[in-house]
């Protein structure tokens, strides 16, 4: 079952500018994942963030937790044609590892 | 590190036909394999959940004889769509898991599957 929403559906931007992705959820969680994904091909993980974390860099990707309003926003800066993708948030679900899937945004960067 | 291989990539057969996918961590061993299955501008959904060496657990609406699931090995699992139909086509994605909750999941490329 899905709890993730993300907003917007699709975004469509030039390629330097900033692209910003949200995501919230129902349930607690321990820790929130975001992953991406090629036209036509598997998931690649982006970047875990704690449920006691709120901040989290990794290179030009900047992910936001807010635990208290169950959202998180995944910022990728300087945005390339490459980073069109799909990109999705996944919160853990219980003990056995499962995750539960956000409905993506679809990420289109011009050149 | 961390990849994991999905074959095939796709697979085109007829009606009745039975379909074995297959998904091997090559250079980790993976306690926890799941099987997706994705919809054209979805997202994923959770088929089931495979540990070594015991039987899967289906998600809800899942056909279990339909779907069969083996994992016998810390770096392989297989799932074999039985009596395909053209219903069943679609884009399966395996992924594999290590121990711990921060863990993250390592997918394969995923198989797509047309049943003519």
């Amino acid at each position: 079952s899905q709890q993730g929403e993300e907003d917007p559906q699709a975004l469509s931007i030039q390629e330097g500018e900033n692209a910003t992705m949200n995501c919230s959820y129902k349930t607690s969680i321990n820790n929130l994942q975001w992953y991406r994904q090629n036209s036509g091909r598997g998931l690649v993980h982006l970047i875990l963030i704690r449920s006691n974390e709120r901040e989290k860099h990794s290179g030009r990707l900047r992910v936001t937790l807010d635990t208290s309003k169950k959202s998180s926003s995944l910022l990728i800066t300087a945005s390339r044609a490459a980073d069109t993708a799909s990109y999705f948030c996944a919160t853990d679900r219980d003990s056995n590892y499962q995750l539960i899937w956000g409905a993506g945004t679809k990420l289109i960067i011009k050149p | 590190g961390a990849v994991v291989s999905q074959h095939p990539s796709r697979v085109i057969c007829k009606s009745g036909t039975s379909v074995k996918i297959e998904c091997r961590s090559l250079d980790f061993q993976a306690t926890t394999m799941f099987w997706y299955r994705q919809f054209p501008k979805q997202s994923l959904m959770l088929m089931a959940t495979s540990n070594e060496g015991s039987k899967a657990t289906y998600e809800q609406g899942v056909e279990k004889d339909k779907f069969l699931i083996n994992h016998a090995s810390l770096t392989l699992s297989t799932l074999t769509v039985t009596s395909a139909h053209p219903e069943d086509s679609s884009f399966y994605i395996c992924s594999a898991s290590g121990t711990g909750s921060l863990t993250p999941q390592h997918f394969g490329d995923g198989t797509r599957l047309s049943i003519l």
